[in-house]
């Protein structure tokens, strides 16, 4: 089995804040993949990043940094200097080898508010 | 342009009544899947296909069906025997393989009175 837990439920900060989003994941696959998506209020989700169990590099693009830690099982998601554009649901999703039928298993989901 | 197109973006039924969501993809994508989202929570996978003529049954598959008859095309019927239909839905694509990140639609928001 699978699990994916988000304990931030909520994220309130002012423009220009740091703001740390935290992923937990178990498994007992020694193969998967970590995903983080974006719903903004329009609904739809988007896609930001993918990272396999075997690299534990540390991934930065533009205001989004990604903190990938096998020892804590932890894939967190930093955004740097926050924008009101940032404003959206945050989900963490896991995708297992072994489970064989490629189920994304999602977080709660962490809803970040940037206040101008 | 590519991408998965879910139509209409808002419905509202009548309660005892069956209703279909549509989803069309023009990624060339093998696997396509259904989700829930209720207010405040995650999201849960009702039915997913990795081929056509083929698909599985998620974590909350009763109420619901589907197809596959078409690369393309992953239709959701949520029937009346769905208890608690009111729900954005949401379809999503991807190639087949766990590496592979899944692509969404821009979702259905369900209202059954």
């Amino acid at each position: 089995a699978q699990k994916v837990t988000q304990a931030q439920t909520e994220i309130s900060v002012v423009e220009k804040e740091d703001v740390t989003l935290d992923c937990v994941y178990e498994t007992r696959d020694t193969t998967y993949y970590l995903f983080w998506y974006k719903q903004p209020p329009s609904g739809e989700l988007v896609f930001l990043i993918r990272r396999n169990s075997f690299d534990e590099q540390n991934e930065i693009s533009g205001r989004y940094s990604w903190n990938f830690q096998k020892s804590t099982s932890s894939f967190n998601f930093t955004i740097t200097a926050s924008q009101v554009v940032d404003s959206a649901v945050y989900f963490c999703a896991l995708s297992a080898l072994g489970s064989n039928d490629y189920k994304l298993s999602f977080g709660a989901g962490t809803t970040v508010t940037v206040r101008a | 342009d590519g991408g998965i197109t879910q139509s209409p973006k808002y419905l509202f039924r009548k309660e005892g009544q069956n209703v279909t969501l549509s989803c069309e993809q023009n990624l060339n994508h093998d696997a396509m899947y259904w989700y829930r989202q209720d207010p405040g929570q995650g999201l849960r996978l009702i039915y997913y296909s990795q081929i056509v003529n083929d698909f599985q049954k998620g974590d909350i598959a009763e109420g619901y069906s589907v197809s596959r008859e078409k690369k393309e095309s992953f239709p959701l019927t949520v029937t009346s025997a769905q208890k608690n239909p009111t729900a954005f839905y949401l379809c999503a694509s991807s190639n087949r393989g766990s590496s592979y990140e899944q692509y969404f639609g821009p979702g259905t928001r369900l209202t059954v009175t």
